[in-house]
């Protein structure tokens, strides 16, 4: 079974200074990862998602992820953090045995003006 | 419609009564997904759509919960005799059908705005 986890619940910056936001995957196979921002009172929104075409995935509002098949990793990065990128991010895998969406359990982003 | 819509955006219920929660999938995506959002919790998978095909119910937590899609279109999900361990955000998401792959072709899913459902 897949599985997704986020290492850090909460993780508070400054704007101006680098995100990262980290996330681990478990799979006997590549999978196909994501990552979806929530804005309070707000829908999911998509913000990347990698599909095996390159490791290094480019998202909306600067976003980027890089995936890692040694490290099993999918972290999100941005250079600079905007107050406008506070907000809750879910690292996600598909689950294609299933057909649904595996979620990790959330990373909320706090930035210090 | 543009985008997936969910209504009614809150709900409060009494303990033990029923509650219908709805989702309007995004016109042309064949695949219609339920998930919840507990406080504290991160995202459950509760029942998925595609087409015609028999549901996957695996992620209801138990009989008190049901779902049915008409049509191929909206769905209504029912929680009978709510406790307050239902109370949660319920999240609708959809997507273009799987090709024979068994892989969406663009992993297009869109998610609702969601339901909040509180349980007094």
């Amino acid at each position: 079974a897949q599985s997704v986890t986020q290492l850090d619940s909460h993780v508070s910056v400054s704007e101006g200074t680098p995100v990262l936001l980290r996330c681990n995957y478990s799979s006997s196979y590549s999978p196909s990862l994501f990552w979806y921002v929530q804005h309070p009172n707000k829908g999911l929104q998509l913000l990347l998602k990698y599909t095996s075409a390159a490791t290094l995935v480019k998202g909306i509002n600067g976003f980027e992820a890089e995936f890692k098949k040694s490290e099993t990793s999918f972290h999100l990065t941005k250079p600079s953090a905007h107050m406008s990128d506070a907000a809750e991010y879910f690292c996600v895998s598909l689950d294609t045995g299933r057909r649904a969406l595996t979620f990790g359990s959330g990373t909320r982003l706090q930035v210090q003006p | 419609g543009a985008g997936v819509s969910q209504s009614p955006s809150n709900k409060v219920t009494e303990k033990g009564k029923d509650v219908e929660l709805r989702c309007d999938p995004i016109s042309g995506h064949t695949a219609l997904y339920w998930y919840r959002q507990s406080l504290g919790q991160g995202l459950e998978f509760l029942i998925y759509f595609q087409g015609n095909s028999a549901p996957d119910k695996s992620g209801l937590p138990s009989d008190r919960f049901s779902a049915e899609r008409t049509g191929g279109s909206v769905s209504t999900l029912t929680i009978q005799r709510t406790q307050q361990e239902d109370s949660a955000v319920y999240l609708c998401a959809s997507s273009l059908a799987l090709n024979p792959g068994g892989m969406s072709a663009n992993y297009g899913y869109t998610f609702g705005s969601g339901t909040r459902l509180t349980v007094v």
